[in-house]
């Protein structure tokens, strides 16, 4: 079965550094999605992404935080000047052709900020 | 925005037991997820349940949107069971809302 693949798995950044986070979506999917989790906390919605562009973004989703499909397979979140509030699981998901179907997520991405 | 309410917040079973999860919504909402997220973090698609009732082997879930809310059913509980269960549900705008999930603990 298809599924979302994030790289790295685990990611340490030093304060005030630019991280780049990975993931490939299924490959016939149109919808594409970024979630934070706080270590011990619900998972919250970042931002969504069709036809590339941003479709929706919360209000966590502030100027620090970009977007980018550099190619037909990648889907990148960067966060220009980390913080240590920054320090979460970041999960990569996708859904096909009807933005209603269910969303297949990524393993994520522990990043920890020192 | 639409509040996604989950109970119990904590449940202790022992192995063999059976229980109930309850996810309330505060609006209509076009979509619903059940998730299990397991010791490692990774978070496992359980059921995609707008309406009506699915089952997966010990698992089962049931939404009935016209009264906003759904039940996740575990039978026969396994150690391999724990973790959290997550509700995560779709409005029609592009986000999920999720909710605060229950966390199961099933002992040996």
């Amino acid at each position: 079965e298809p599924e979302v693949t994030q790289t790295p798995s685990h990611q340490v950044t030093q304060m005030g550094q630019e991280v780049i986070l990975r993931c490939v979506p299924i490959s016939n999917h149109l919808y594409f999605y970024w979630y934070r989790q706080i270590l011990g906390q619900k998972v919250e919605f970042l931002v969504s992404f069709y036809n590339n562009e941003i479709s929706e973004k919360s209000e966590i989703f502030d100027d620090q935080f970009s977007v980018e499909r550099p190619d037909g397979s990648n889907f990148t979140l960067k966060i220009r000047s980390t913080k240590l509030e920054d320090s979460a699981m970041y999960f990569c998901a996708s859904s096909d052709r009807d933005r209603g179907q269910p969303q297949h997520f990524g393993d994520g991405t522990r990043l920890s900020i020192l | 925005g639409i509040q996604v309410e989950q109970s119990p917040p904590d449940l202790i079973l022992q192995e063999g037991a059976n229980s109930t999860l309850r996810c309330n919504f505060s609006d209509s909402v076009n979509n619903l997820q059940w998730f299990h997220q397991n010791p490692w973090g990774q978070l496992i698609n359980l059921f995609y349940i707008p309406s009506g009732t699915k089952q997966n082997g010990r698992l089962s879930a049931t939404t009935v949107a016209t009264e906003r809310y759904s039940l996740l059913y575990i039978s026969s509980s396994q150690t391999t069971d724990s973790g959290v269960y997550f509700c995560a549900v779709y409005t029609g705008g592009f986000k999920t809302i999720f909710g605060a999930g229950t966390r199961l603990f099933v002992k040996a």
